[in-house]
């Protein structure tokens, strides 16, 4: 089992901030099979990032992934209001297990 | 468009079972698979397992061995999830979410709305 920690738990900053979100695997992520969601309250959760670094379709351009191996982060480069939410990371090299979450809350 | 409609909210007295459909539309059903997820009051995201929209072929988390059993129904574009033997911590929102491809492990482009599972005396 792949065990996927994702730090910090909760990131406080303010709109226009630049978000980083960093998930750490216990083991190396095959082809960098890492896939980032974000998830609002009441709703389903929604793929931004896919391939470690490819942004789904209809995904802006401020999210970017990056990483390799067992270190992967989540940046968002300038917070708009929408962007508060919860992040989790995924992994889908060897069957699939997530992240717990960090939670992006306004300052 | 792509879409995944659930079937909706159950309330389930313990070691009842639950059986959760999934309604596609939008895409050619047979090309993708449908994970299920769940998601715990206020807890992280699970993955439970997987059913291909094509053979049927299923890869189930083990934690769910023998418990879940995921089935589909070509017909009529529809995944199903069953949970047998329930306690209250099965308490918890069900998704299904399609593969973006093929194959058993992959990301999850597309997600249902949600069936929340009730477990309770």
């Amino acid at each position: 089992e792949i065990v996927l920690t994702q730090s910090p738990g909760t990131l406080s900053l303010s709109p226009g901030e630049r978000a980083t979100l960093s998930c750490r695997a216990s083991q190396s992520v095959s082809s960098n099979y890492l896939a980032w969601y974000q998830q609002k309250p009441g709703q389903a959760p929604r793929l931004l990032i896919y391939g470690a670094s490819s942004r789904a379709t209809g995904i802006p351009d401020r999210f970017s992934g990056s990483g390799s191996g067992t270190d992967f982060t989540l940046s968002i480069s300038r917070l708009e209001p929408e962007d508060f939410a919860v992040y989790y990371c995924q992994q889908y090299g060897i069957s699939t297990f997530f992240g717990g979450g960090t939670k992006v809350e306004i300052k | 468009q792509v879409q995944l409609v659930q079937s909706g909210a159950e309330v389930k007295k313990p070691g009842a079972s639950v059986k959760v459909s999934c309604k596609a539309s939008g895409y050619t059903f047979t090309n993708y698979g449908i994970s299920w997820v769940r998601q715990a009051p206020g807890q992280g995201l699970e993955w439970m397992g997987w059913i291909s929209g094509y053979t049927s072929n299923t890869r189930y988390a083990q934690k769910f061995q023998g418990r879940v059993t995921m089935t589909t129904d070509t017909s009529t574009r529809t995944a199903y999830m069953e949970v047998r033997s329930l306690r209250s911590d099965d308490t918890a929102v069900y998704y299904c979410a399609r593969g973006s491809s093929y194959l058993v492990t992959t990301d999850l482009d597309y997600w249902g709305q949600g069936t929340l599972v009730t477990v309770s005396s």
